[in-house]
């Protein structure tokens, strides 16, 4: 089945540095790729996402690239602040599967102030 | 308007009783998503429906797992003779047809 693995599984970054965060899937099939923020005890909430149509799509401090060649997709988040502290999951979907996200293990952003 | 809603927000069990977790979503959406996500993981995914219909339930993890959506809106995932390592948060997704999937606050399930 489909598999998507996340790195790093922590990240510590300086306020107004950058933050990058890169997941591969294994389901070729795979043709929607989400971005979900969450804060402790809360509910994921999407962040920004892509279609295999498009290989970048940029929201302000948020940008996400994906590689349909290699089956990678990254997160970059540009002058991070201390509220973008929080766990990041990349999540991976298809038509031919439901729909059903397949989710990477998370990255536990700290961004220093 | 109201996004998707669950109760209980928290729920402990003694191990072997049943549990009963609702899921509201969001009026109008088709499509309803149940994940599990343990301490420290992502979420895992559970069980589809749309509408009223339970199109995949690979997820599930045992016969001991049952959801239902009986007239496509609220649906109930019930998990009988519950173990210890049932013990996670139980998030509930709604979403239009192929759309973004919108999620609840979820379930935090404990099984003494």
């Amino acid at each position: 089945g489909e598999n998507v693995e996340q790195h790093p599984s922590t990240l510590s970054v300086q306020e107004g540095d950058s933050a990058v965060i890169k997941c591969t899937y294994s389901d070729s099939a795979s043709n929607y790729f989400p971005w979900y923020k969450q804060e402790l005890g809360k509910r994921p909430q999407l962040i920004i996402d892509i279609r295999s149509n498009v290989g970048e799509k940029k929201d302000q401090r948020i940008a996400v690239t994906l590689n349909k060649t290699a089956k990678h997709f990254s997160l970059h988040i540009t002058e991070t602040q201390p509220e973008d502290s929080a766990v990041y999951f990349c999540a991976a979907s298809s038509e031919d599967s439901s729909y059903k996200l397949i989710f990477g293990s998370g990255t536990r952003l700290l961004v220093r102030p | 308007g109201a996004g998707v809603s669950q109760s209980p927000r928290y729920k402990v069990a003694k191990r072997g009783q049943d549990v009963a977790l609702r899921c509201d979503p969001i009026s109008g959406h088709v499509s309803l998503f149940w994940y599990q996500q343990a301490l420290g993981q992502g979420p895992e995914f559970l069980t589809y429906f749309q509408n009223e219909a339970q199109l995949d339930k690979s997820g599930l993890p045992s016969d001991r797992f049952f959801a239902e959506r009986p007239e496509g809106s609220v649906s109930t995932l019930k998990i009988q003779r519950t173990q210890q390592e049932d013990s996670a948060v139980y998030l509930c997704a709604s979403s239009l047809a192929g759309g973004e999937q919108f999620f609840g606050p979820g379930t935090r399930l404990t099984v003494l």
